[in-house]
């Protein structure tokens, strides 16, 4: 069965520093595609970065960058120079067997200190 | 948020009452799901829809009703509310295929309160 898990409830960084949230996946099946997502308080689900698994390179946005280690089925998100803005809970999710299912662990909630 | 509608964003049922959560894209998207949230929980997918006519379930299905006559509604019906139904629920829309499938979008969210 598919599963992610996220190991850190919380995290707290202060702001400027860079901060890494853990994802680790379990799947059998070789195509699949790994999600982050960024949920504020006023609830609603932000897509930020998304990775495949054939893809070659980590992918990166902006800030955020996916540090992505197939063999240890590891999919970690990586902020750097966090902000304030950038509290929130930080979900990791995966789509398997090509269609729009996503199976998401229980979220990490980051917290940056000025 | 832009393209996926959530209605209502609030609501509060009697236990065993029934009533629909409507999900409406204007994007043309193919996939369509819902999914819940409990506290201090990620999303579980509810029921997904890959087209028109064609709906199936998800990890959590049980006292939830989909139908999709249009691609752009997706519905949710619960058919007698219950105290654990009581979440937060979102629905999703991506593409079928390519890169573009890669962008899934989500509503806004509909808290449910079920006393």
């Amino acid at each position: 069965a598919q599963k992610i898990t996220q190991t850190q409830p919380g995290m707290f960084v202060q702001e400027k520093e860079a901060v890494t949230l853990d994802c680790t996946y379990d799947t059998s099946d070789p195509s699949y595609g790994l999600f982050w997502y960024k949920q504020p308080s006023s609830g609603e689900m932000i897509f930020l970065i998304y990775q495949g698994s054939y893809d070659q390179q980590n992918a990166t946005e902006g800030r955020y960058s996916l540090n992505f280690q197939k063999a240890r089925k590891s999919a970690n998100l990586v902020i750097s120079a966090s902000q304030l803005g950038d509290s929130a809970m930080y979900f990791c999710a995966m789509r398997f067997q090509g269609a729009q299912k996503l199976v998401f662990g229980q979220g990490t909630r980051l917290t940056i200190n000025p | 948020n832009a393209g996926v509608t959530q209605t209502p964003k609030f609501q509060v049922l009697k236990t065993g009452q029934s009533m629909t959560l409507q999900c409406a894209q204007d994007m043309n998207h193919e996939y369509m799901s819902w999914y819940r949230q409990d506290p201090g929980m990620g999303l579980r997918l509810i029921h997904y829809s890959v087209g028109a006519g064609i709906t199936d379930q998800g990890e959590v299905p049980n006292g939830y009703n989909v139908s999709r006559s249009t691609t752009e509604d997706f519905p949710l019906r619960l058919l007698s509310a219950a105290p654990s139904q009581t979440s937060v629920y979102f629905c999703a829309s991506s593409y079928s295929k390519g890169t573009a499938g890669n962008t899934i979008y989500f509503g806004e969210g509909s808290w449910l309160t079920v006393v």
